[in-house]
């Protein structure tokens, strides 16, 4: 079974840093490109980046591209969002999500529950 | 950045309706579209990849369709347990969502 499990969550104060993990088990993790998405409260869904096989490729939306860090560690089945210089606007549900790939279709075909995220002094 | 509107934000429907919701590209994405449900409290899950394929045990009442910078998904007969919030998502270059549509009970 294909399980992705979010964490690293929780109340930070502005202007720190944060390191969210996704561990993932039930399938062979570097055979899948990886993805993170985030949802503000009572908001959409909005895609973050995401990151290929063996790291040689890190795609970012360009309003993250300078405060997060996407990375992945295959020995561990983990994939990592390093979060820097939070603000109240990056309060939010973040999740993890497997790149499923039907050539030539891609889709986010498994998601994690999602960590919160509270950016607050 | 490839902007995807939804239309409309919300609806009213009943049991046994037709629901039909629209997506709309700022710029041509081929059929690189994905359709995502998500009911309250839960995560996004796939209903529709490649703008027209449903994926593994999505019910046959939902359909895609669409091409370039207009998609449609269409729910045949609406079911309870389809209330949800239903948001598109264009691949074609990095990726944005839409907006979402939110669908209620009249």
């Amino acid at each position: 079974e294909v399980k992705l499990v979010e964490s690293g969550g929780g109340l930070v104060q502005p202007g720190r840093s944060l390191k969210l993990s996704c561990a993932a088990s039930g399938f062979s993790f570097n055979d899948y490109w990886m993805g993170w998405v985030r949802q503000a409260p009572g908001k959409g869904l909005e895609w973050i980046g995401e990151i290929n096989q063996d790291s040689s490729t890190i795609n970012y939306t360009p309003s993250l591209k300078d405060k997060f860090t996407i990375s992945r560690d295959n020995a561990q089945n983990t994939l990592y969002l390093q979060m820097s210089k939070l603000g109240s606007e990056d309060t939010a549900i973040y999740y993890c999500a497997r790149d499923g790939y039907s050539p030539p279709y891609w889709y986010f075909d498994f998601w994690g529950p999602g960590t919160m995220v509270t950016v607050s002094s | 950045n490839t902007v995807m509107t939804q239309s409309p934000t919300s609806m009213f429907i009943s049991v046994g309706d037709r629901v039909t919701m629209n997506c709309k590209a700022s710029q041509n994405v081929g059929t690189n579209v994905d359709w995502y449900q998500q009911k309250t409290g839960q995560s996004p899950k796939l209903l529709i990849y490649g703008a027209s394929n449903r994926y593994t045990g999505v019910p046959d009442r939902f359909t895609g369709s669409g091409s370039g910078t207009d998609f449609t998904l269409t729910i045949s007969n609406m079911q309870a347990e389809d209330l949800a919030v239903y948001y598109c998502l264009q691949y074609n270059y990095n990726r944005t969502f839409g907006g979402g549509t939110k669908l209620e009970l009249k």
